[in-house]
């Protein structure tokens, strides 16, 4: 089935720097990128669509510049914590979808456990 | 908002078969019903949908009632591996948006 590589999965620094999170699709091309957040014990919520060559359209109550999307190519896309601080600390999920193929179900990436200090 | 409502917990022995319910009497049309689940950890991952007919491979079986109003997928021999939660979620099919409920936390007890 379709591969959805999300990079790095743990990432541990201090309050203040910027992270960036890459999320890549091995085996399709994705038009449509999706990132997600999940607090402990928490369902997974949207945070932003990234469509390929277009500005990301984030959800209601996302910072867009704190949480800057780039989705450059069919295969790639990245998400940039900016300043990070403690209550960024998250699990971040990519998934990857295809209007190409629009009966292949998304797929995910394993996730990046982001850990401010 | 999620369009489903799940169970949030159950438990189910090994071996036997895990039946998950899931309400969706919202469900348009031209909206089939998804299932996936978590591990603790990991990412979702796919697991079968369908729009009206009945579905199967090689991880479950999604038997939708014939209103479309609810679902249950079926793990026919499940195994401790299985714990996970579940999450059941309608939208229709392309490159749209999945929005997850609290899903159903499945234990599978030795």
């Amino acid at each position: 089935g379709a591969v959805v590589s999300q990079h790095p999965s743990r990432v541990i620094c201090k309050s203040g720097t910027s992270v960036k999170i890459e999320c890549r699709s091995l085996d399709f091309q994705a038009t449509t990128m999706f990132w997600y957040r999940q607090f402990p014990k928490q369902s997974l919520m949207l945070m932003a669509t990234s469509n390929e060559g277009s500005k990301a359209t984030y959800e209601q109550g996302v910072e867009k510049d704190k949480f800057l999307i780039n989705h450059a190519s069919l295969t790639l896309s990245t998400l940039t914590v900016t300043s990070a601080h403690p209550e960024d600390s998250s699990f971040y999920i990519c998934s990857a979808s295809s209007d190409l193929w629009p009966g292949q179900p998304q797929h995910f990436g394993d996730g990046t456990r982001l850990s401010i200090l | 908002d999620a369009k489903t409502t799940q169970p949030p917990s159950m438990d189910c022995a090994e071996g036997r078969a895990a039946n998950l319910p899931c309400n969706h009497s919202t469900i348009s049309g031209n909206e089939y019903v998804y299932w996936y689940r978590q591990i603790h950890s990991q990412g979702p991952q796919y697991i079968i949908h369908g729009l009206k007919n009945n579905e199967t491979n090689e991880m479950a079986s999604l038997i939708i009632t014939e209103d479309r109003k609810s679902s249950t997928l079926i793990l026919p021999h499940a195994t401790l591996r299985d714990t996970a939660v579940y999450y059941c979620i309608v939208r229709i099919q392309g490159a749209q948006k999945l929005v997850f409920g609290q899903g159903t936390r499945l234990t599978i007890n030795p």
